[in-house]
């Protein structure tokens, strides 16, 4: 059972437009992921939160810029869409302790933009 | 370069078979390495996380073993069944807590 939730999970829309992808977990962990997974290739990392109010970009160069003001939610925004944003987003969780923790993740939002 | 490379990129098996997914990495300093199981159009589910000194842990039917020696590790799947069908991603971490991802091994298990 899931309890990390990505809404939407389909999301088809114009070049330019403002969009948010939402990620909430009841699990109560620090640390949260947000990836990009194209079909065949591995999962990039491009932003990531360890905690309320932390935030650092991740490996992959991205025009988009998240948000940590709540432990559970932790939304990614793209501020003007284009037709290279379009892939699946995952979003991840773990606890802050303990390195052996897995990462949870939600379902994915698969974003196709026009 | 820190890598993480699966072999074969897919595997076509019989149900009931068995079948075995490779993983190999040059990711330096080492932490662990964890197989995840990814259903179409699902996100990725933990299976097995090893760290340097386990060489083999077991989850049901899915047993993953490390050679940290050789940096290996594989994914050996028994008995399959119609919902093993699924892509297999190997992910090493390194001590600064950086995760690698391979490309995954695409399963299909046919009847």
């Amino acid at each position: 059972e899931a309890d990390i939730y990505q809404t939407p999970r389909y999301l088809v829309i114009g070049t330019g437009k403002k969009i948010t992808l939402e990620c909430s977990q009841t699990m109560g962990h620090d640390k949260m992921y947000w990836y990009q997974q194209d079909p065949g290739m591995e999962l990039h990392l491009i932003h990531y939160s360890y905690g309320v109010n932390s935030t650092e970009k991740g490996d992959l160069s991205s025009e988009s810029t998240v948000s940590r003001i709540r432990t559970e939610h932790f939304p990614l925004t793209l501020e003007s869409a284009r037709p290279s944003h379009t892939s699946q987003y995952l979003c991840a969780s773990s606890p802050f302790e303990g390195v052996n923790q897995p990462q949870h993740f939600g379902d994915g939002t698969r974003l196709s933009i026009l | 370069k820190n890598q993480v490379e699966q072999s074969p990129q897919s595997l076509i098996i019989l149900e009931g078979k068995n079948c075995t997914l490779q993983c190999n990495y040059t990711v330096s300093p080492f932490s662990n390495l964890r197989w995840y199981k990814q259903d179409t159009g699902r996100g990725p589910v933990s299976l097995t996380i090893m760290t340097f000194s386990e060489n083999t842990k077991s989850n049901g039917r899915y047993t993953a073993t490390l050679d940290a020696d050789t940096k290996q590790s594989s994914l050996h799947i028994t008995a399959s069944q119609l919902s093993d069908s699924a892509s297999y991603i190997c992910v090493v971490m390194n001590t600064g807590n950086q995760f690698y991802f391979g490309t995954g091994t695409s399963l299909t298990v046919i009847p």
